[in-house]
């Protein structure tokens, strides 16, 4: 099993430019999430899914838009990218209410 | 223990030396915990967890300590090595309640000595 994977691990973007970052599990779980990770700002949630077609906002949602069409993935959009977001993103995913398993991160840079 | 503005506290230990990482949770509705590891570059990696009907733990080499009286959860890593140097998060979650969202605490850089 690969468990969490993230496409891509590294992108840079200019201000305004849009992107999407892709997330996979292949555990068949059904919670997914979706963080940010700053230099001593610990983890923060972006958005979540608890199954398949859902979506939820989590702690910092502003200026990302997120998708759950198939249950394996998770999508999470920048629809106009700013130096603010400038961070590394990290997807997880769960059974439950319970233990994370993360991704590698994508390690994105805003100019 | 959890870290204030832009430093994350750093507990530094020599290679076979017991380490213990502290964590002053926030809810006292939480009932589940967890420790995770991060390795630089790399995404955190579970590690050991606990329940509150649990006060004590134990996994390979790491036991978590819990204790609800004063919000307190405790990783120890006995005979440290080169490889347990990384970041240590705790996290926390009221697993019953309405929301059950990890909320992470700000991490504890571990260093370790040869």
């Amino acid at each position: 099993n690969a468990g969490v994977t993230q496409t891509p691990k590294f992108r840079v973007l200019k201000t305004g430019q849009s992107m999407t970052l892709l997330c996979a599990q292949d555990m068949n779980h059904e919670y997914m999430y979706w963080y940010r990770q700053d230099p001593g700002m610990g983890l923060r949630l972006i958005h979540y899914s608890v199954g398949e077609g859902t979506t939820a906002k989590g702690e910092v949602p502003d200026g990302y838009n997120v998708s759950r069409l198939k249950k394996q993935n998770f999508l999470l959009g920048l629809e106009s990218a700013a130096p603010s977001q400038t961070s590394v993103y990290f997807c997880a995913s769960s059974w439950g209410r319970d233990t994370q398993y993360f991704g590698p991160g994508t390690r994105l840079t805003v100019l | 223990g959890e870290s204030v503005g832009l430093h994350l506290p750093t507990l530094s230990v020599q290679e076979g030396d017991n380490s213990i990482i502290n964590c002053a949770y926030s809810n006292s509705a939480s009932d589940y915990f967890i420790w995770y590891k991060q390795e630089s570059g790399k995404g955190p990696q579970f590690i050991i967890d606990i329940r509150s009907n649990m006060d004590k733990r134990q996994g390979q080499r790491v036991t978590v300590l819990l204790n609800k009286t004063v919000k307190h959860l405790s990783l120890q890593i006995a005979a440290t090595q080169p490889g347990d140097s990384a970041v240590y998060f705790c996290a926390e979650t009221d697993y019953g309640g309405s929301q059950g969202n990890l909320i992470f605490g700000k991490g504890t850089k571990l260093s370790v000595k040869p």
